[in-house]
């Protein structure tokens, strides 16, 4: 089936720590994102990638890095210089669009990272 | 910049119809969509209305458009206990293909 992961479903990491949150594809997206979602604050894009070995900061880049060395994957690391990262972590794709226009997101399940 | 607002709540009682809104404020606006985000879990795309069209009718959903307004609703007809979940506007500009999201309507269901 098609679709897109995330791992793990639950994140803990303590405080100084960086981790790595994975995010792969087989949906044979060109475009990938990451979203952080907090209640009440819909979704603040992190970063995204429209192709490989390409990636731009979304609102809120600081404190977060990502890689996109292969179509299907996109991890998203939280490093230590990220002051408040608990939070609900949500990464998507898309078809890259030629013009604007229609576009469909298709989400992972998220992944919930808390700070002890 | 663009702007997509919604409230964060909204409450009803199991049958009647819900009605969720959504202002945005780019005029470009080429398509609106709703998606639905169920508890601990991603979002899917409910449904969506291109901006030349009023009004998109999809089973107990109805997509309302203003575009005078700026303003997009989402009707549920006879709303069920499963419509429980957070629901979520977003626009692709003209300018663009990202997605600009508003904040996410949590649809309670009351017995």
């Amino acid at each position: 089936d098609g679709g897109i992961t995330q791992s793990p479903k639950y994140l803990f990491r303590k405080e100084g720590q960086n981790v790595t949150l994975s995010c792969e594809q087989n949906l044979n997206h060109d475009a990938m994102y990451w979203y952080r979602q907090d209640p009440g604050q819909g979704l603040r894009l992190i970063y995204y990638s429209q192709i490989v070995n390409d990636f731009q900061k979304g609102d809120i880049a600081e404190g977060y890095s990502v890689s996109r060395e292969k179509k299907e994957s996109f991890p998203l690391t939280v490093t230590s210089a990220q002051k408040n990262p608990t939070a609900f972590y949500l990464c998507a794709s898309s078809p890259r669009q030629s013009s604007p226009g229609y576009t469909e997101a298709f989400f992972g399940q998220g992944t919930r990272l808390t700070v002890v | 910049g663009e702007d997509v607002e919604q409230s964060l709540f909204l409450s009803v009682r199991e049958g009647d119809s819900s009605v969720i809104n959504c202002t945005y404020t780019d005029s470009s606006s080429t398509y609106l969509y709703w998606y639905k985000q169920e508890p601990g879990a991603g979002l899917q795309l409910l449904t969506y209305i291109f901006s030349n069209m009023d009004m998109k009718q999809d089973q107990r959903l109805t997509v309302l458009l203003n575009k005078k307004d700026k303003h997009l609703s989402l009707r549920i007809a006879d709303t069920q206990t499963g419509d429980s979940a957070i629901y979520f506007c977003a626009e692709t500009p003209d300018s663009n293909y990202q997605l600009i999201w508003g904040a996410g309507t949590k649809l309670i269901i009351k017995p």
